[in-house]
């Protein structure tokens, strides 16, 4: 069974402070993905990143970052000087091969001006 | 890049009516999409995923006849709600894969159905 927890249900901070939201998965599979989305008010899912279980490697994608530790089963993303446009849910998601999305429960983050 | 598009993005039905919910690739073929459901303020619970011309596979606790997938080409998968019910109301989003390809599984807008 795959299980996604994202142990935050909810973060504030104000303009420009960094915010990091973790993500534990649980999984048998040596082979799987994992995700992060960012879904705004207005309820579209942005994709943000893909990760396989191969590559452990850091990255950066301009204000983001995602650190994936095999070791602790997690993979947790960090917003740097966040935005007010970043005020969105974020759901970090498990897939083995079959295509198949398990979500965390969310974390919703309000970022004030 | 991939894009899906849904349609309606929002409906209101009455009760006991059936809503029927577009999924379609616009850019690539899908031959496999996923209907997700979310409640407020809750995550995305996988439904059922639907293979082109193949039956659906529903998870446990989904209701087949009650939420009618149909495949029938690589670039379309629809949702029908039949007999729709308060307790239905939801936010519906669908989802496809390339085929062949692990991707970032594009999603369509969504759909916020609300049954009076």
């Amino acid at each position: 069974a795959q299980k996604v927890t994202q142990a935050q249900t909810e973060i504030s901070v104000v303009e420009k402070e960094d915010v990091t939201l973790d993500c534990v998965y649980e999984t048998r599979d040596t082979t799987y993905y994992l995700f992060w989305y960012k879904q705004p008010p207005s309820g579209e899912l942005v994709f943000l990143i893909r990760r396989n279980s191969f590559d452990e490697q850091n990255e950066i994608s301009g204000r983001y970052s995602w650190n994936f530790q095999k070791s602790t089963s997690s993979f947790n993303f960090t917003i740097t000087a966040s935005q007010v446009v970043d005020s969105a849910v974020y759901f970090c998601a498990l897939s083995f091969n079959d295509y198949k999305l398990s979500f965390g429960a969310g974390t919703t983050v309000t970022v004030r001006a | 890049g991939a894009v899906v598009s849904q349609h309606p993005s929002r409906v209101i039905c009455k009760s006991g009516t059936s809503v029927k919910i577009e999924c379609r690739s616009l850019d690539f073929q899908a031959t496999t999409m996923f209907w997700y459901r979310q409640f407020p303020k809750q995550s995305l619970m996988l439904m059922a995923t639907s293979n082109e011309g193949s039956k659906a596979t529903y998870e446990q606790g989904v209701e087949k006849d009650k939420f009618l997938i149909n495949h029938a080409s690589l670039t379309l998968s629809t949702l029908t709600v039949t007999s729709a019910h308060p307790e239905d109301s939801s936010f519906y989003i669908c989802s496809a894969a390339r085929q062949g390809a692990n991707y970032g599984y594009t999603f369509g807008s969504g759909t916020r159905l609300t049954v009076v």
